[in-house]
């Protein structure tokens, strides 16, 4: 079993869906959750980042983690084909060594 | 520009040709990271630095690579002795201890292709 799991898609939504990531582990050490965005042939920018379990909200952007579950989720509101791009959650214990998931690719159509 | 920055952003070599490249971390940060992506993955980590010091690598940095960050700032990755397997995106992140080292920036990738 891979530490991260994440469907690769491609998921394709019409603008202005609400669009729902998600991500599985298996490891329950893991504390800090994030999420990033990858535009094709740049390097990942940070979206959001999570402590241990709960919801954030940032914008059109909402990170959960149920680490009784060992699932997280990235939500987008009133998506933009601007959001169009690899989304990957990436988890840690302390901030050493970070494990990505292989990334969900995202289209969202005009 | 304040960002991580890499250079080269493309390298293409022969096989068994020996390859550096550079990565400049946001200044105020003190842990570097660097990790290899290939197409349809996501980074893949392979060593870590905070300050000068190389605190963990992992098995995917067989022998023929090795990393340096001799004063703390800059770091580099070399290469010896490519193989076709080496190629993919080699991307290097920075953070600032103290309370952000979740707040991993990334730089835009350096991209490696071994014919």
């Amino acid at each position: 079993q891979k530490e991260v799991e994440q469907d690769p898609g491609p998921l394709s939504v019409p603008e202005g869906a609400i669009v729902s990531l998600n991500c599985t582990y298996s490891n329950s050490a893991f504390q800090y959750f994030m999420w990033y965005r990858q535009y094709s042939r740049k390097g990942p920018e940070l979206l959001m980042y999570t402590y241990s379990s709960g919801n954030k909200e940032d914008g059109r952007f909402t990170a959960q983690v149920d680490k009784s579950s060992k699932y997280i989720s990235l939500f987008i509101r009133d998506s933009q084909p601007s959001d169009s791009a690899t989304y990957l959650c990436a988890l840690t214990r302390h901030g050493q060594n970070f494990v990505f998931g292989p990334g969900t690719r995202l289209s969202v159509l005009p | 520009d304040t960002g991580v920055s890499q250079d080269p952003r493309h390298k293409i070599t022969k096989r068994g040709q020996n390859v550096t490249f550079r990565c400049d971390p946001i200044s105020e940060h003190n842990r570097l990271y660097w990790y290899r992506q290939t197409l349809g993955q996501g980074p893949e980590f392979l060593t870590y630095f905070q300050n000068e010091a190389q605190l963990e690598k992992s098995r995917l940095l067989s022998d023929r690579f090795s990393a340096e960050r001799p004063k703390g700032s800059f770091s580099t990755l070399e290469i010896q002795r490519t193989e076709q397997g080496d190629s993919a995106m080699y991307l290097c992140a920075s953070s600032f201890v103290q309370g952000a080292e979740y707040e991993q920036y990334f730089g835009p990738g350096t991209r490696l292709t071994v014919t």
